[in-house]
């Protein structure tokens, strides 16, 4: 079992909705939980940090953590065809940082 | 504009060949990180550093070796390059807050390695 585990995709939705993408951890003791967006031939760019349970929201997104679950999500409101990319999520483990294989949205116009 | 500086941006290699990639940044941040990045399998750690004078095995160490004489810089190097690490490899750093490490990872661009 992957460490992060990630729905590859493809996931497309349509411009204005809302994006659902979701990982889960094996991990227990893991504190610090991240998603980055990766656009092709780009390097990934952090666009959420998460610590404790409960939601984070940032602009049109929103970062939700259930640690009992292993669970994070990241939801993006109002999805525009620039939020195409593939999200990575990331989860710190003993002096590292482990990362999903990534999940890819085409947002259609 | 401050950040991370990789080079090259792309090299051919052929096998049995060394080849040491290049890392530096100007944000002054303590840990740095190598990573690969294969398609379907996403980045995987190859070491880190958490200060200058220390460095660590990440999940795949193995044909790799880093070192970190200052807090700038943080180079790779592949002893003698096989096919199977043809990848594009990012370097990344780590701000710390109040001594400790935020996990909030800036990349640099990549440099694509194809090794024949």
């Amino acid at each position: 079992q992957k460490e992060v585990e990630q729905n590859s995709g493809p996931l497309s939705v349509p411009e204005g909705a809302i994006a659902s993408l979701n990982c889960t951890y094996s991990d227990r003791v893991s504190q610090s939980f991240f998603w980055y967006r990766q656009y092709s031939g780009k390097s990934p760019e952090l666009i959420m940090s998460i610590y404790s349970n409960g939601d984070k929201e940032d602009g049109r997104f929103t970062a939700q953590l259930n640690k009992a679950s292993q669970y994070v999500s990241l939801l993006i409101r109002d999805s525009q065809p620039s939020d195409s990319a593939t999200y990575l999520c990331a989860v710190t483990g003993n002096n590292d940082m482990r990362f999903g294989a990534g999940t890819r949205l085409t947002v259609k116009p | 504009i401050a950040g991370i500086t990789q080079a090259p941006t792309s090299q051919i290699l052929a096998a049995g060949r060394r080849m040491t990639l290049r890392c530096t940044q100007d944000m002054r941040h303590n840990a740095m990180y190598w990573y690969r990045q294969d398609l379907g399998l996403g980045l995987r750690l190859i070491h880190y550093s958490n200060t200058a004078g220390t460095t660590g095995k990440g999940e795949v160490p193995d044909g790799y070796s880093v070192s970190r004489a200052n807090t700038d810089d943080f180079p790779l190097t592949l002893a003698s390059a096989v096919p199977s690490q043809t990848s594009v490899y990012f370097c990344a750093s780590s701000p710390s807050v109040g001594g400790l490490n935020t996990g909030e990872l800036f990349f640099g661009e990549g440099s694509r390695l194809t090794v024949l």
